[in-house]
């Protein structure tokens, strides 16, 4: 069954701190995705990869990095957290049906920036 | 602003009742998806539906699409507490990259044993 699985679960970072989220996935997807959710907003997009070692900037980058070194993992990046990235965010792979996607996600990490 | 909508925004049903939850979108698209978010917990998905489809069925539930009109629903028949969850719709876009989906907000679906 695929599997996409995120550490930590949660963290609490200091702001002005650096934060590094991971993904993994053992679906052979070649697309990843790292979104973040925050009440009433749903999912929106932070950066996206469709291969190893290169990524793309989703809807709201600003503040975030992304790193994809292999197929299987792909990694989020805070250099300086701030109070306005406490969010949930999830990572997704996804597969092609016909030319449509779908994701599957990972189960969120909860980062909490003081 | 956002490319897909849910709405109503939260409802509450009792058990064995159906539900319908609406989407409307703003763009040309190849499918739209439905997924479902049950708390502590990523999305996974319900239904696909592709642009030159209607309805989809998947067990209790029920997609359709009418892309005249933008929209597109979800029903739940006989629904059963473990349906408590966030319900999303997600599209693609024509012309966009592959791959991306942009997802509404989400109505907050409580089922009342």
């Amino acid at each position: 069954e695929a599997a996409v699985t995120q550490s930590p679960r949660s963290k609490v970072a200091v702001t002005g701190g650096k934060v590094t989220l991971s993904c993994h996935q053992t679906n052979n997807h070649d697309y990843m995705y790292w979104y973040r959710q925050d009440t009433g907003h749903g999912l929106r997009l932070i950066h996206y990869s469709y291969v190893a070692d290169s990524t793309e900037k989703g809807d709201i980058p600003d503040g975030y990095k992304a790193s994809r070194p292999s197929q299987e993992n792909f990694s989020l990046i805070l250099e300086l957290a701030s109070l306005s990235q406490t969010a949930v965010y999830f990572c997704a792979s996804s597969v092609d049906w016909g030319g449509s996607y779908e994701q599957y996600f990972g189960p969120g990490t909860r980062l909490t920036v003081l | 602003s956002q490319l897909a909508e849910e709405n109503p925004w939260a409802l509450s049903v009792h058990e064995g009742e159906s539900v319908t939850v609406n989407c409307s979108y703003k763009t040309s698209i190849t499918a739209l998806q439905w997924y479902r978010q049950k708390s502590g917990e990523g999305p996974a998905q319900l239904i696909l539906i592709r642009s030159n489809e209607r309805e989809k069925r998947n067990g209790r539930l029920r997609a359709t699409l009418d892309t005249s009109s933008q929209s597109s629903s979800l029903s739940i028949t006989a629904t059963r507490c473990e349906d408590t969850a966030v319900y999303f719709c997600a599209t693609d876009k024509r012309g966009s990259a592959l791959g991306r989906l942009h997802f509404g907000a989400g109505t907050q679906l409580i089922v009342i044993p």
